[in-house]
Protein backbone atom coordinates (compact mmCIF):
# COMPACT_ATOMS: atom_id res chain seq x y z
CA UNK A 1 0.00 0.00 0.00
CA UNK A 2 0.85 3.51 -0.10
CA UNK A 3 3.22 5.01 2.32
CA UNK A 4 2.23 8.53 4.23
CA UNK A 5 4.93 9.80 6.64
CA UNK A 6 5.13 12.28 9.37
CA UNK A 7 7.62 14.11 11.30
CA UNK A 8 8.66 14.55 13.84
CA UNK A 9 6.85 11.26 15.52
CA UNK A 10 7.65 13.11 19.02
CA UNK A 11 7.85 16.61 20.15
CA UNK A 12 7.96 18.06 23.44
CA UNK A 13 7.55 21.85 23.62
CA UNK A 14 6.93 25.05 25.75
CA UNK A 15 3.97 26.42 26.31
CA UNK A 16 3.51 29.85 24.02
CA UNK A 17 5.98 28.11 21.50
CA UNK A 18 4.97 27.12 17.80
CA UNK A 19 5.08 23.45 16.44
CA UNK A 20 5.56 22.13 13.01
CA UNK A 21 4.51 18.64 11.76
CA UNK A 22 5.26 17.83 8.30
CA UNK A 23 2.82 14.98 6.56
CA UNK A 24 4.62 13.74 3.50
CA UNK A 25 3.05 10.85 1.08
CA UNK A 26 6.44 9.19 -0.23
CA UNK A 27 5.06 7.11 -3.29
CA UNK A 28 2.39 9.01 -4.71
CA UNK A 29 0.83 12.67 -4.85
CA UNK A 30 -2.18 14.29 -3.40
CA UNK A 31 -3.69 17.00 -3.61
CA UNK A 32 -6.07 16.69 -0.90
CA UNK A 33 -4.51 15.60 2.89
CA UNK A 34 -6.82 15.17 6.16
CA UNK A 35 -5.21 16.19 9.46
CA UNK A 36 -6.68 14.20 12.88
CA UNK A 37 -6.51 15.03 16.49
CA UNK A 38 -6.49 11.62 18.99
CA UNK A 39 -7.17 12.21 22.59
CA UNK A 40 -5.98 9.19 24.82
CA UNK A 41 -8.25 6.91 24.29
CA UNK A 42 -10.63 8.41 22.00
CA UNK A 43 -11.37 8.15 18.81
CA UNK A 44 -9.76 10.32 15.71
CA UNK A 45 -11.22 13.86 15.31
CA UNK A 46 -10.91 15.27 11.63
CA UNK A 47 -9.41 18.84 12.39
CA UNK A 48 -8.97 20.07 8.55
CA UNK A 49 -8.81 19.58 5.03
CA UNK A 50 -5.85 20.49 3.61
CA UNK A 51 -5.94 21.04 -0.11
CA UNK A 52 -2.42 21.53 -2.12
CA UNK A 53 -2.85 25.26 -4.14
CA UNK A 54 -5.94 26.70 -2.56
CA UNK A 55 -6.52 27.15 1.69
CA UNK A 56 -7.33 24.39 3.76
CA UNK A 57 -10.94 23.71 5.30
CA UNK A 58 -11.57 23.55 8.92
CA UNK A 59 -13.77 21.88 10.73
CA UNK A 60 -16.41 23.38 13.08
CA UNK A 61 -14.53 24.33 16.15
CA UNK A 62 -11.36 24.28 14.84
CA UNK A 63 -9.29 27.78 15.09
CA UNK A 64 -7.60 28.54 12.11
CA UNK A 65 -5.02 30.66 13.30
CA UNK A 66 -3.68 28.20 15.68
CA UNK A 67 -3.63 25.16 13.81
CA UNK A 68 -2.04 26.94 10.26
CA UNK A 69 -2.04 24.33 7.38
CA UNK A 70 0.13 24.56 4.49
CA UNK A 71 0.04 21.70 1.70
CA UNK A 72 3.34 23.06 -0.14
CA UNK A 73 3.38 20.85 -2.60
CA UNK A 74 1.19 17.15 -4.33
CA UNK A 75 3.64 15.43 -1.47
CA UNK A 76 3.64 17.30 1.61
CA UNK A 77 1.45 19.40 3.68
CA UNK A 78 2.31 20.66 6.98
CA UNK A 79 0.73 21.38 10.49
CA UNK A 80 1.66 24.46 12.81
CA UNK A 81 0.71 24.74 16.19
CA UNK A 82 0.78 27.97 17.10
CA UNK A 83 1.46 29.52 20.86
CA UNK A 84 0.76 26.16 21.63
CA UNK A 85 -0.29 25.21 25.41
CA UNK A 86 -1.20 22.05 27.54
CA UNK A 87 -4.23 21.26 26.30
CA UNK A 88 -2.98 20.78 22.46
CA UNK A 89 -1.00 18.20 23.76
CA UNK A 90 -2.49 15.43 21.86
CA UNK A 91 -1.34 12.70 18.92
CA UNK A 92 -2.10 14.20 15.42
CA UNK A 93 -2.53 11.89 12.70
CA UNK A 94 -2.23 12.89 9.18
CA UNK A 95 -3.38 11.17 5.74
CA UNK A 96 -3.56 11.32 2.32
CA UNK A 97 -5.82 9.82 -0.50
CA UNK A 98 -3.69 8.32 -3.52
CA UNK A 99 -5.53 9.96 -6.21
CA UNK A 100 -6.54 6.52 -8.00
CA UNK A 101 -7.84 5.20 -4.33
CA UNK A 102 -11.11 6.34 -2.85
CA UNK A 103 -9.39 5.47 0.59
CA UNK A 104 -6.74 7.06 3.02
CA UNK A 105 -3.51 5.96 4.07
CA UNK A 106 -2.76 7.55 7.73
CA UNK A 107 0.63 8.61 9.01
CA UNK A 108 2.01 6.97 12.52
CA UNK A 109 1.13 10.25 14.03
CA UNK A 110 3.08 12.75 15.97
CA UNK A 111 2.93 12.77 19.79
CA UNK A 112 3.31 16.50 20.70
CA UNK A 113 3.31 17.34 24.72
CA UNK A 114 2.86 20.95 25.54
CA UNK A 115 4.99 21.42 28.73
CA UNK B 1 -23.87 14.76 8.24
CA UNK B 2 -22.45 11.33 8.07
CA UNK B 3 -22.17 9.82 11.69
CA UNK B 4 -20.50 6.24 12.95
CA UNK B 5 -21.59 4.32 16.13
CA UNK B 6 -19.63 1.51 17.69
CA UNK B 7 -21.98 -0.04 20.05
CA UNK B 8 -19.21 -1.56 22.30
CA UNK B 9 -16.60 0.68 24.34
CA UNK B 10 -15.15 -1.65 26.02
CA UNK B 11 -15.05 -5.85 25.06
CA UNK B 12 -13.54 -8.51 27.63
CA UNK B 13 -12.89 -11.97 26.09
CA UNK B 14 -10.89 -15.01 27.02
CA UNK B 15 -8.94 -16.18 24.24
CA UNK B 16 -10.30 -18.79 21.71
CA UNK B 17 -13.44 -16.94 22.42
CA UNK B 18 -15.42 -15.55 19.09
CA UNK B 19 -15.53 -11.28 18.64
CA UNK B 20 -18.33 -9.57 17.25
CA UNK B 21 -17.99 -6.05 17.20
CA UNK B 22 -20.48 -3.56 15.97
CA UNK B 23 -20.83 -0.93 13.80
CA UNK B 24 -23.73 0.98 11.99
CA UNK B 25 -23.15 4.05 10.19
CA UNK B 26 -25.67 6.59 8.63
CA UNK B 27 -25.47 8.32 5.31
CA UNK B 28 -27.82 8.16 2.29
CA UNK B 29 -24.77 7.95 -0.05
CA UNK B 30 -21.90 5.76 -1.66
CA UNK B 31 -20.07 4.68 1.47
CA UNK B 32 -16.57 3.06 1.99
CA UNK B 33 -15.82 1.04 5.15
CA UNK B 34 -13.22 0.20 6.92
CA UNK B 35 -12.34 -1.24 10.12
CA UNK B 36 -8.98 -0.45 11.35
CA UNK B 37 -7.03 -1.84 14.27
CA UNK B 38 -4.26 0.39 17.51
CA UNK B 39 -2.36 -1.57 19.09
CA UNK B 40 -0.98 0.11 22.17
CA UNK B 41 1.48 2.81 21.76
CA UNK B 42 1.14 2.09 17.99
CA UNK B 43 -0.35 3.89 14.84
CA UNK B 44 -3.64 2.65 12.89
CA UNK B 45 -2.99 -0.25 10.86
CA UNK B 46 -6.17 -1.53 8.18
CA UNK B 47 -7.69 -4.27 8.90
CA UNK B 48 -9.97 -4.73 5.96
CA UNK B 49 -11.91 -3.16 3.36
CA UNK B 50 -15.34 -2.95 1.56
CA UNK B 51 -15.76 -0.77 -1.21
CA UNK B 52 -18.02 -3.01 -3.58
CA UNK B 53 -18.79 -6.84 -4.90
CA UNK B 54 -18.95 -9.18 -1.85
CA UNK B 55 -20.37 -7.82 1.34
CA UNK B 56 -18.38 -10.63 3.12
CA UNK B 57 -14.68 -8.75 3.02
CA UNK B 58 -11.94 -10.86 4.62
CA UNK B 59 -8.93 -8.88 6.38
CA UNK B 60 -5.52 -9.77 7.90
CA UNK B 61 -5.17 -11.60 11.49
CA UNK B 62 -8.15 -13.33 10.55
CA UNK B 63 -10.87 -10.96 10.11
CA UNK B 64 -13.70 -10.83 8.58
CA UNK B 65 -16.68 -8.06 8.46
CA UNK B 66 -19.81 -8.41 7.13
CA UNK B 67 -21.68 -5.29 4.79
CA UNK B 68 -25.47 -5.50 5.41
CA UNK B 69 -26.69 -2.20 3.62
CA UNK B 70 -30.17 -2.63 5.03
CA UNK B 71 -28.95 -2.64 8.27
CA UNK B 72 -26.33 0.19 7.91
CA UNK B 73 -24.52 -1.94 9.52
CA UNK B 74 -20.06 -3.32 9.30
CA UNK B 75 -19.58 -5.52 12.14
CA UNK B 76 -16.42 -7.06 12.33
CA UNK B 77 -15.65 -10.57 13.58
CA UNK B 78 -12.90 -13.10 14.55
CA UNK B 79 -13.99 -16.69 15.39
CA UNK B 80 -11.15 -17.19 18.14
CA UNK B 81 -9.64 -13.92 19.38
CA UNK B 82 -5.48 -14.10 20.80
CA UNK B 83 -3.83 -12.36 23.46
CA UNK B 84 -1.97 -10.23 20.58
CA UNK B 85 -5.40 -8.73 19.62
CA UNK B 86 -5.96 -6.84 22.51
CA UNK B 87 -6.17 -3.45 21.10
CA UNK B 88 -8.41 -0.17 19.71
CA UNK B 89 -10.56 -1.10 16.96
CA UNK B 90 -12.07 1.66 14.96
CA UNK B 91 -14.64 1.20 12.32
CA UNK B 92 -14.31 4.13 9.55
CA UNK B 93 -16.31 5.29 6.67
CA UNK B 94 -15.78 7.42 3.58
CA UNK B 95 -18.10 9.79 1.82
CA UNK B 96 -16.92 9.06 -1.84
CA UNK B 97 -18.25 12.40 -2.67
CA UNK B 98 -16.08 14.45 -0.20
CA UNK B 99 -13.38 11.80 0.49
CA UNK B 100 -13.64 12.80 4.08
CA UNK B 101 -13.24 10.06 6.83
CA UNK B 102 -15.60 9.34 9.65
CA UNK B 103 -14.45 7.73 12.74
CA UNK B 104 -16.61 5.58 15.44
CA UNK B 105 -15.84 5.84 19.06
CA UNK B 106 -13.48 2.56 19.33
CA UNK B 107 -13.89 -0.56 21.12
CA UNK B 108 -11.21 -1.09 23.30
CA UNK B 109 -10.52 -5.36 23.24
CA UNK B 110 -9.00 -6.98 25.91
CA UNK B 111 -7.85 -10.23 25.48
CA UNK B 112 -7.35 -12.45 28.89
CA UNK B 113 -4.98 -15.11 28.37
Amino acid sequence: GAVVSQHPSRVICKSGTSVKIECRSLDFQATTMFWYRQFPKKSLMLMATSNEGSKATYEQGVEKDKFLINHASLTLSTLTVTSAHPEDSSFYICSAPPSSANEQFFGPGTRLTVL
Amino acid sequence: AQSVSQHNHHVILSEAASLELGCNYSYGGTVNLFWYVQYPGQHLQLLLKYFSGDPLVKGIKGFEAEFIKSKFSFNLRKPSVQWSDTAEYFCAVINTNAGKSTFGDGTTLTVKP
